[in-house]
Formats: structure tokens, C-alpha cells, sequence
């Protein structure tokens, strides 16, 4: 089965606080593709980060970085000096190769950034 | 450019009416999705087309109907709709259907009254 699990339903910071949100993935299969998008209250989803399974090394993007950890089926993102701008539901996605064209999507964590 | 477009952004439609949501990308992309979005929920897929043909349909009602007139337009035709398909549409590209990420357009929230 292919599940995507995000346990963190809420989570609310003061500007500046480094905030992690998780992400723990399920798949049989041994190449698939991970995903974040990030949803603001427009609706939009934003693109912002695709992961290959065979690729370990984590990233850093400004003051984004992601941990990929195939050991524990993790792929958990952290917002550095957080911002009001951060505010909006973050939803991780799994993708897997000869299976299916669909995004597993988690159930999204909500992220409020207070002034 | 990584742009979506959907159109309109907002509509109110009654349960007789007959409406259509549009979504126009020029990525080049080859794939392009429907997804519904309930308030509080993730995105669900309801069709995926791959080259212009509907590769998956997730078993949506026939008062849905989707249309792809070209490699850059996916519709989405509305029909006799239920108060409980009000809802956030969003259209999404991406450059193919296993690997690529998907591109989302902003959406259209949709009140069936």
C-alpha cells in the first residue's frame, strides 16, 4: 500500500522559531518520488520540492532544508527563522515509478506563523 | 514560466445549471489533471489526461465531464451538480505522468447552490 502519513495536524510558532513538519511514507515499491507543496490561503498549490528515491542527500534551499531518510521512511522538512509569509498548509506526496499517475497526498500540517 | 491558469476563479452555479471551468498551461507540458479539494482535506484526483487521452478517470459521476481540446486546454464540463460538489478545483501540468512534479493552477471554488 502507499500511504503518506503527516501526524502533525496544527502547528503554530512565533516569528524567527525553526519549525519541522514530518512526513512518513509507506511503498513496496524501490523507486518513487517524494513531494512538498505548500498551500496558502489562495489556494494555490506551490511546488517545492520533488526528492527521487535513490537520492539521499538532503537539500537546502534558502531557509528551507529537507531530511530523507529511506531508513526510516522519512522525509521531514524545516523552515529556519520562520516567517508570517510561511503560514499555510504544507502537504507531502509520494509518487511511485509503474504504478499509477497519482500523488498520494498526507493530510497536510497546518502552519500558523504569529508576529 | 511554471503558470497555470484557471478560470474562473470563483463560481456560484444551481443544481439545473450548466457551467465549465478552464485551465490553459504553455509548459509544454503532456499531462494535465482535475483534482477536487474538500475544505480541510488534501487535493483527490478525479481525471488525468497523458498526450490529449483520459488515462485515468477515479470513478467520478458523469456529471463531470472532462475535455482536453489540446496539448495546452483541460475543461471541465459541470452538470446538474449537488450541493455537496462545492469545492476548490484545481488543475495541474506537469511534464509527464510517472516522474514530473505536477504544477497547480490557484483554482476555482465552486458552490452549488
Amino acid at each position: 500500500a502507499q500511504k503518506v502519513t503527516q501526524a502533525q495536524t496544527e502547528i503554530s510558532v512565533v516569528e524567527k522559531e525553526d519549525v519541522t513538519l514530518d512526513c512518513v511514507y509507506e511503498t513496496r515499491d524501490t523507486t518513487y518520488y517524494l513531494f512538498w507543496y505548500k498551500q496558502p490561503p489562495s489556494g494555490e498549490l506551490v511546488f517545492l520540492i520533488r526528492r527521487n528515491s535513490f537520492d539521499e542527500q538532503n537539500e537546502i534551499s534558502g531557509r528551507y532544508s529537507w531530511n530523507f531518510q529511506k531508513s526510516t521512511s522519512s522525509f521531514n522538512f524545516t523552515i529556519t527563522a520562520s516567517q508570517v509569509v510561511d503560514s499555510a498548509v504544507y502537504f507531502c506526496a509520494l509518487k511511485f515509478k509503474g504504478g499509477s499517475e497519482k500523488l498520494v497526498f498526507g493530510k497536510g500540517t497546518k502552519l500558523t506563523v504569529n508576529p | 514560466d511554471t503558470e497555470v491558469t484557471q478560470t474562473p476563479k470563483h463560481l456560484v452555479m444551481g443544481m439545473t445549471n450548466k457551467k465549465s471551468l478552464k485551465c490553459e498551461q504553455h509548459m509544454g507540458h503532456r499531462a494535465m489533471y482535475w483534482y477536487k479539494q474538500k475544505a480541510k482535506k488534501p487535493p483527490e484526483l478525479m481525471f488525468v489526461y497523458s498526450y490529449e487521452k483520459l488515462s485515468i478517470n477515479e470513478s467520478v459521476p458523469s456529471r463531470f465531464s472532462p475535455e482536453c481540446p489540446n496539448s495546452s486546454l483541460l475543461n471541465l464540463h459541470l452538470h446538474a451538480l449537488q450541493p455537496e460538489d462545492s469545492a476548490l478545483y484545481l488543475c495541474a501540468s506537469s511534464q509527464d505522468v510517472q516522474v514530473a512534479e505536477a504544477f497547480f493552477g490557484q483554482g476555482t471554488r465552486l458552490t452549488v447552490v
